[in-house]
């Protein structure tokens, strides 16, 4: 299975701020990846798909890039709202497979 | 607008199966995808696989291979996921999600992600 690592696990911002989060495949998976935002007790909510495509809806604050296995999430102005744990996901490879996550904190 | 909407809590023993709902409404219930993820308590989310609502082919996660079983009723836009011989680690949220599939190469599309169930907690203890 392909092994996908975010970085960092956990992180604390202040509103106003622009977090990047990595999310690195064990092999190559083009640009076959999706990012979504998850708040306690909810369903995700998909951000990104195809590395950099924004899902409609998406305010553009949010933005994807990579390729290969070295993938970014970067959240730009972060708003209360945004404050949330945010998980990648490869499809390019059976079974597919998420991140551990990242939780983005209010400093 | 679109809503995918989940059966209720479940109960069950261990060695038992249980059956998650998901109502679909909203859209052309044959022109997507569902796919099926699952989260233990504090875990990642984990992907269990998909079912083409369309023509009704599944692709599992081979770690719950033979265990797990999609099925749909395009009369009834609902869709099915059937898991047995239930052990403690199938203590989850299980969700159901529609998939578009998008920007196909010959071989291979982007999977989006529009939609999301609101999630069914199953609960495996004796």
């Amino acid at each position: 299975d392909i092994q996908m690592t975010q970085s960092p696990s956990s992180l604390s911002a202040s509103v106003g701020d622009r977090v990047t989060i990595t999310c690195r495949a064990s092999q190559g998976i083009i640009n076959y990846l999706a990012w979504f935002q998850q708040k306690p007790g909810k369903a995700p909510k998909s951000l990104i798909y195809a590395a950099s495509s924004l899902q409609s809806g998406v305010p553009s604050k949010f933005s994807g890039s990579g390729s290969g296995t070295y993938f970014t999430l970067t959240i730009n102005s972060l708003q209360p709202e945004d404050f949330a744990t945010y998980y990648c996901l490869q499809y390019n490879t059976y079974p597919w497979t998420f991140g551990q996550g990242t939780k983005v904190e209010i400093k | 607008q679109v809503q995918l909407v989940q059966s209720g809590t479940e109960v069950k023993n261990p060695g038992a199966s249980v059956k998650v709902t998901c109502k679909a409404s909203g859209y052309t219930f044959t022109q997507y995808f569902l796919h099926w993820v699952r989260q233990a308590p504090g875990q990642r989310l984990e992907w269990v696989g998909w079912i083409n609502a369309g023509n009704g082919n599944t692709e599992y996660s081979q770690r719950l291979q033979g265990r797990v079983t999609f099925t749909r009723d395009t009369s009834a836009s609902t869709a099915y996921m059937e898991l047995s011989s239930l052990r403690s680690e199938d203590t989850a949220v299980y969700y159901c999600a529609r998939v578009a599939p998008t920007d196909c190469s010959s071989t291979h599309c982007h999977s989006r992600f529009d939609d999301w169930g609101q999630g069914t907690l199953v609960t495996v203890s004796s």
